[in-house]
């Protein structure tokens, strides 16, 4: 059965600071496609990012990157100099597409608060 | 543009009122979703349409809880009688479905509702 792991509850950091927010997947499809999204104190979901099973290229935007390795079956999420305004919860999620739903299977979340 | 419209933001209600919550799709979007969010649940997807049908409502919680999308630009949420229980922030959330293929799912700002 489709299930996205986020096994970090809560992380600390201080500000500057690198971080990593793991997300592990488990699916039978052989194509699906994952995302991130952020989670800030005022409570809206904001999209991050999508990648597709096809496309294991690691992405970078400025601070962010993302790691996804099918081999392992993570789609982890690294902050580099984190700052105080990065302090959210981020939620990963599964999309299956061989079966034709293309619900989302959200993970639990991490919550990340960086400290100034 | 117009991102995902949701009203009311916050909504305070006592128990065996009728609660509407109200949704306006981001334009061109042809599917919609509900989701529920407790502190002990989690992200929770009720109910998705495509092209204002409905697809999947298992994640209904019971009878109490309809949904509608009576066309592309609107949909409702309806709880009736409404219970302490459904204190939650309900999200919607629109994307573009296509087969064989999915998009992502953007949300809008959430309804806060409490039952007293």
């Amino acid at each position: 059965a489709q299930k996205v792991t986020q096994a970090q509850t809560e992380i600390s950091v201080v500000e500057k600071e690198d971080v990593t927010l793991d997300c592990v997947y488990e699916t039978r499809d052989t194509t699906y496609y994952l995302f991130w999204y952020k989670q800030p104190p005022s409570g809206e979901l904001v999209f991050l990012i999508r990648r597709n099973s096809f496309d294991e290229q690691n992405e970078i935007s400025g601070r962010y990157s993302w790691n996804f390795q099918k081999s392992t079956s993570s789609f982890n999420f690294t902050i580099t100099a984190s700052q105080v305004v990065d302090s959210a919860v981020y939620f990963c999620a599964l999309s299956e597409a061989d079966s034709g739903t293309y619900k989302y299977i959200f993970g639990t979340g991490t919550r990340l608060k960086v400290l100034a | 543009d117009a991102g995902v419209i949701q009203s009311p933001r916050h909504e305070v209600t006592e128990m065996g009122q009728e609660v509407t919550l109200r949704c306006k799709p981001i334009s061109g979007h042809n599917s919609l979703f509900w989701y529920r969010q407790t502190m002990m649940r989690g992200l929770e997807l009720l109910i998705y349409f495509n092209n204002n049908v409905p697809i999947d409502d298992s994640g209904m919680p019971e009878d109490r809880f309809s949904a509608k999308m009576p066309n592309a630009s609107f949909s409702t949420l309806k709880i009736q009688p409404s219970e302490p229980r459904d204190s939650a922030v309900y999200f919607c959330a629109s994307s573009s479905w296509e087969r064989g293929g999915t998009d992502t799912q953007y949300f809008g700002p959430g309804t806060r509702l409490t039952v007293l």
